[in-house]
């Protein structure tokens, strides 16, 4: 069985230090992993993945993420915060067809 | 890029009456569309996959006569929510698979049912 855990509810980081989202998995075969992000009242918008390759993958705004095999862990960073960065995160993991999501995360950048 | 154009936005609608949400996929096929509702602060749950020309396949516990889902063509696929109720309410979106791996989903639809 696929799942993937995000072990906070919600982060909270002041503008212009580094942030990191947290994401475990636990996928069988080659995960191929994903970050989201999702404005109020919008859709999720990708943000990056992992399929195969470097483990260091960078991403839209910013942000990148690293693939750490041996603790089954794909954390979410931003070495500088915004304010903007204020939003809802989703790790996803692709063991089948079919994506499973963490439970999201709340990240929030105070000024 | 992908992109999916998910209709309305936002919807209110009577207790009892239906409402179908469309998402259509635009500058490419989507063959497949995964139908999601998303519960207060967060959790998506997958409800159903749609695929063009078949009958949808549903997650344990979606009531197939509530949510009928239609994807009649390759770039559209429908969700409609017959008889809503006050529970019904919620903010549904939808996804489709692309090549590479990842998934580009429509802007969501809220639905308040009164």
């Amino acid at each position: 069985a696929q799942s993937v855990a995000q072990p906070e509810d919600q982060v909270n980081v002041a503008e212009g230090n580094p942030l990191t989202v947290k994401c475990t998995y636990s996928v069988s075969g080659n995960p191929y992993l994903f970050w989201y992000v999702q404005y109020p009242n919008r859709g999720l918008q990708f943000l990056l993945k992992y399929i195969t390759g470097d483990n260091l993958v960078k991403g839209s705004y910013g942000f990148e993420a690293e693939f750490n095999k041996s603790q089954t862990s794909f954390h979410l960073k931003k070495p500088s915060a915004l304010v903007s960065d204020s939003a809802l995160y989703f790790c996803a993991g692709l063991g089948s067809y079919i994506p499973t999501f963490g439970r999201g995360t709340s990240l929030i950048v105070h000024p | 890029g992908a992109v999916v154009s998910q209709h309305p936005s936002r919807v209110i609608c009577k207790s009892g009456t239906s409402v179908k949400i469309e998402c259509r996929s635009l500058d490419f096929q989507a063959t497949t569309m995964f139908w999601y509702r998303q519960f207060p602060k967060k959790s998506l749950m997958l409800m159903a996959t749609s695929n063009e020309g078949s009958k949808a396949t549903y997650e344990q516990g979606v009531e197939k006569d509530k949510f009928l889902i239609n994807h009649a063509s390759l770039t559209l696929s429908t969700l409609t929510v017959t008889s809503a109720h006050p529970e019904d309410s919620s903010f549904y979106i939808c996804s489709a698979p692309q090549t590479g791996g990842d998934y580009t989903f429509g802007s969501g639809t809220r639905l308040t049912v009164v």
